[in-house]
Protein backbone atom coordinates (compact mmCIF):
# COMPACT_ATOMS: atom_id res chain seq x y z
CA UNK A 1 0.00 0.00 0.00
CA UNK A 2 1.31 3.34 -0.63
CA UNK A 3 1.58 5.36 2.04
CA UNK A 4 3.49 7.99 4.32
CA UNK A 5 4.57 7.06 7.79
CA UNK A 6 5.42 8.74 10.74
CA UNK A 7 7.04 7.72 14.07
CA UNK A 8 6.34 7.93 17.08
CA UNK A 9 2.91 9.21 16.55
CA UNK A 10 2.47 10.72 19.64
CA UNK A 11 5.03 11.99 22.09
CA UNK A 12 5.36 13.92 25.37
CA UNK A 13 9.27 14.65 26.48
CA UNK A 14 10.39 17.76 28.48
CA UNK A 15 12.14 20.87 27.45
CA UNK A 16 15.72 20.07 25.80
CA UNK A 17 15.55 16.54 25.75
CA UNK A 18 17.00 15.87 22.13
CA UNK A 19 14.32 13.95 19.72
CA UNK A 20 13.81 13.02 16.42
CA UNK A 21 10.93 11.82 14.39
CA UNK A 22 11.00 10.23 11.50
CA UNK A 23 9.15 9.86 8.14
CA UNK A 24 9.31 7.30 5.29
CA UNK A 25 7.16 7.00 1.99
CA UNK A 26 6.93 3.78 -0.43
CA UNK A 27 6.27 6.02 -3.47
CA UNK A 28 9.70 6.94 -5.24
CA UNK A 29 8.55 10.20 -4.35
CA UNK A 30 11.38 13.40 -4.96
CA UNK A 31 9.59 15.38 -2.80
CA UNK A 32 9.43 15.74 1.05
CA UNK A 33 7.87 18.36 3.43
CA UNK A 34 7.19 18.76 6.89
CA UNK A 35 4.26 21.06 8.39
CA UNK A 36 3.66 22.15 11.85
CA UNK A 37 -0.32 22.25 12.60
CA UNK A 38 -1.40 24.72 15.47
CA UNK A 39 -4.76 25.91 16.26
CA UNK A 40 -5.84 28.90 14.07
CA UNK A 41 -3.25 29.00 12.07
CA UNK A 42 -3.50 25.91 10.07
CA UNK A 43 -0.50 24.23 8.83
CA UNK A 44 3.06 25.87 8.20
CA UNK A 45 6.10 24.48 6.60
CA UNK A 46 9.27 23.63 7.96
CA UNK A 47 11.51 22.51 5.91
CA UNK A 48 11.37 20.51 2.83
CA UNK A 49 13.98 18.27 0.49
CA UNK A 50 13.25 18.62 -3.75
CA UNK A 51 16.19 15.06 -3.32
CA UNK A 52 18.78 13.07 -1.49
CA UNK A 53 20.85 15.69 0.34
CA UNK A 54 19.05 18.83 -1.12
CA UNK A 55 17.17 20.24 1.80
CA UNK A 56 16.01 23.95 2.33
CA UNK A 57 14.52 25.78 4.66
CA UNK A 58 10.25 26.59 4.99
CA UNK A 59 8.34 29.34 6.95
CA UNK A 60 9.40 28.21 10.62
CA UNK A 61 12.78 26.14 10.49
CA UNK A 62 14.04 27.62 13.82
CA UNK A 63 14.77 25.31 16.53
CA UNK A 64 14.26 22.04 13.75
CA UNK A 65 16.72 19.86 11.74
CA UNK A 66 16.10 17.82 9.07
CA UNK A 67 18.45 15.24 6.95
CA UNK A 68 17.47 13.44 3.44
CA UNK A 69 20.23 10.42 3.30
CA UNK A 70 18.11 8.04 1.79
CA UNK A 71 14.95 8.61 -0.76
CA UNK A 72 12.23 7.90 1.23
CA UNK A 73 13.52 8.92 4.73
CA UNK A 74 13.44 12.28 6.47
CA UNK A 75 13.94 12.76 9.33
CA UNK A 76 12.93 15.72 11.80
CA UNK A 77 15.15 16.26 14.69
CA UNK A 78 14.52 18.55 17.80
CA UNK A 79 17.95 19.25 19.46
CA UNK A 80 16.97 21.25 22.52
CA UNK A 81 12.88 21.09 22.16
CA UNK A 82 11.00 23.44 24.07
CA UNK A 83 7.06 24.37 24.77
CA UNK A 84 6.51 26.13 21.77
CA UNK A 85 7.16 23.22 20.04
CA UNK A 86 4.39 21.53 21.32
CA UNK A 87 2.50 20.95 18.21
CA UNK A 88 0.68 18.38 15.65
CA UNK A 89 3.37 17.59 12.61
CA UNK A 90 2.71 16.61 9.23
CA UNK A 91 5.23 14.88 7.08
CA UNK A 92 3.94 14.79 3.01
CA UNK A 93 5.87 13.78 -0.15
CA UNK A 94 4.92 14.35 -3.72
CA UNK A 95 6.26 12.61 -6.74
CA UNK A 96 7.14 16.29 -8.55
CA UNK A 97 7.07 19.98 -7.98
CA UNK A 98 3.43 20.80 -9.40
CA UNK A 99 1.90 17.38 -7.83
CA UNK A 100 0.14 16.28 -5.06
CA UNK A 101 1.71 16.33 -1.42
CA UNK A 102 0.04 13.38 0.10
CA UNK A 103 0.35 13.75 3.97
CA UNK A 104 1.65 11.13 6.87
CA UNK A 105 -1.06 10.47 10.05
CA UNK A 106 0.51 13.21 11.68
CA UNK A 107 3.02 12.91 15.51
CA UNK A 108 1.17 14.79 18.45
CA UNK A 109 4.12 16.25 20.41
CA UNK A 110 4.14 17.70 23.87
CA UNK A 111 6.73 19.12 25.02
CA UNK A 112 6.83 19.66 28.82
CA UNK B 1 2.94 37.78 1.63
CA UNK B 2 1.24 34.83 0.04
CA UNK B 3 -2.18 34.47 2.02
CA UNK B 4 -5.42 32.20 2.72
CA UNK B 5 -8.34 33.43 4.57
CA UNK B 6 -11.16 31.41 5.44
CA UNK B 7 -13.89 33.44 7.15
CA UNK B 8 -16.15 30.93 8.57
CA UNK B 9 -14.70 29.00 11.82
CA UNK B 10 -17.49 27.20 11.82
CA UNK B 11 -20.55 25.71 10.03
CA UNK B 12 -23.24 23.17 10.27
CA UNK B 13 -25.37 22.03 7.97
CA UNK B 14 -28.50 18.81 8.30
CA UNK B 15 -27.76 15.69 6.67
CA UNK B 16 -28.13 15.66 2.81
CA UNK B 17 -28.37 18.95 2.23
CA UNK B 18 -25.76 21.61 0.47
CA UNK B 19 -23.39 23.57 2.34
CA UNK B 20 -20.34 25.89 1.00
CA UNK B 21 -17.16 26.67 2.61
CA UNK B 22 -15.57 29.78 1.33
CA UNK B 23 -11.86 30.70 1.36
CA UNK B 24 -10.09 33.70 -0.36
CA UNK B 25 -6.10 33.62 -1.32
CA UNK B 26 -3.33 36.59 -1.96
CA UNK B 27 -1.05 35.82 -4.43
CA UNK B 28 0.62 38.13 -7.05
CA UNK B 29 1.68 34.82 -9.38
CA UNK B 30 -0.13 33.67 -12.57
CA UNK B 31 0.58 30.16 -12.14
CA UNK B 32 -0.65 28.40 -9.20
CA UNK B 33 -2.16 25.70 -7.94
CA UNK B 34 -5.33 25.34 -5.33
CA UNK B 35 -6.39 22.41 -3.04
CA UNK B 36 -8.69 21.53 -1.18
CA UNK B 37 -8.02 19.37 2.09
CA UNK B 38 -10.23 17.26 4.71
CA UNK B 39 -9.00 16.59 8.52
CA UNK B 40 -11.32 14.40 10.51
CA UNK B 41 -11.02 13.28 13.66
CA UNK B 42 -8.53 11.12 12.86
CA UNK B 43 -6.49 13.72 12.26
CA UNK B 44 -5.62 12.56 8.71
CA UNK B 45 -4.81 15.07 5.80
CA UNK B 46 -7.03 13.92 2.86
CA UNK B 47 -7.47 15.86 -0.55
CA UNK B 48 -10.62 16.58 -1.57
CA UNK B 49 -9.92 18.23 -4.77
CA UNK B 50 -7.26 20.25 -6.32
CA UNK B 51 -7.83 22.72 -9.44
CA UNK B 52 -5.02 24.59 -11.33
CA UNK B 53 -5.33 28.24 -12.35
CA UNK B 54 -4.81 27.92 -15.59
CA UNK B 55 -7.47 25.78 -16.15
CA UNK B 56 -11.23 28.01 -16.44
CA UNK B 57 -13.44 25.16 -15.60
CA UNK B 58 -14.24 24.18 -12.23
CA UNK B 59 -13.22 20.91 -10.93
CA UNK B 60 -15.48 18.37 -9.72
CA UNK B 61 -15.17 15.17 -7.46
CA UNK B 62 -18.56 13.61 -6.84
CA UNK B 63 -20.11 15.30 -4.12
CA UNK B 64 -17.47 17.85 -3.94
CA UNK B 65 -17.28 20.75 -6.08
CA UNK B 66 -15.40 24.48 -6.61
CA UNK B 67 -16.37 27.64 -7.49
CA UNK B 68 -12.88 29.13 -8.55
CA UNK B 69 -13.19 33.01 -9.17
CA UNK B 70 -9.54 34.01 -10.59
CA UNK B 71 -9.98 37.23 -10.51
CA UNK B 72 -11.28 37.56 -7.16
CA UNK B 73 -9.22 35.46 -5.78
CA UNK B 74 -11.71 33.02 -4.58
CA UNK B 75 -12.05 28.96 -4.47
CA UNK B 76 -15.40 28.05 -2.68
CA UNK B 77 -15.61 24.40 -1.69
CA UNK B 78 -19.63 23.13 -2.70
CA UNK B 79 -20.54 19.57 -0.53
CA UNK B 80 -23.98 18.28 -2.49
CA UNK B 81 -26.28 15.28 -0.61
CA UNK B 82 -24.16 16.03 2.89
CA UNK B 83 -23.30 13.07 4.75
CA UNK B 84 -22.25 12.56 8.41
CA UNK B 85 -19.25 11.28 7.50
CA UNK B 86 -18.48 14.81 5.87
CA UNK B 87 -17.91 16.09 9.52
CA UNK B 88 -14.54 17.61 9.32
CA UNK B 89 -12.09 20.58 9.26
CA UNK B 90 -11.12 21.82 5.50
CA UNK B 91 -8.41 23.43 4.82
CA UNK B 92 -8.27 25.16 1.80
CA UNK B 93 -4.27 25.36 0.17
CA UNK B 94 -2.08 26.92 -2.22
CA UNK B 95 0.75 26.91 -4.08
CA UNK B 96 3.13 28.21 -6.55
CA UNK B 97 5.62 25.68 -7.42
CA UNK B 98 7.83 27.94 -9.72
CA UNK B 99 8.76 30.40 -7.19
CA UNK B 100 8.08 29.10 -3.60
CA UNK B 101 8.82 25.53 -4.96
CA UNK B 102 6.59 22.36 -3.23
CA UNK B 103 5.38 24.49 -0.40
CA UNK B 104 1.64 24.80 0.21
CA UNK B 105 0.24 27.92 2.25
CA UNK B 106 -2.68 26.56 4.32
CA UNK B 107 -5.74 28.82 5.60
CA UNK B 108 -6.96 28.39 9.25
CA UNK B 109 -9.74 26.06 8.58
CA UNK B 110 -13.43 25.91 8.53
CA UNK B 111 -14.54 23.07 11.06
CA UNK B 112 -18.15 21.16 9.40
CA UNK B 113 -20.24 19.36 11.45
CA UNK B 114 -23.06 17.45 9.59
CA UNK B 115 -26.11 17.35 12.19
CA UNK B 116 -28.66 14.16 11.09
Amino acid sequence: EAQVTQNPRYLITVTGKKLTVTCSQNMNHEYMSWYRQDPGLGLRQIYYSMNVEVTDKGDVPEGYKVSRKEKRNFPLILESPSPNQTSLYFCASSPGLQETQYFGPGTRLLVL
Amino acid sequence: AQTVTQSQPEMSVQEAETVTLSCTYDTSENNYYLFWYKQPPSRQMILVIRQEAYKQQNATENRFSVNFQKAAKSFSLKISDSQLGDTAMYFCAFMTPYVEGNKLVFGAGTILRVKS
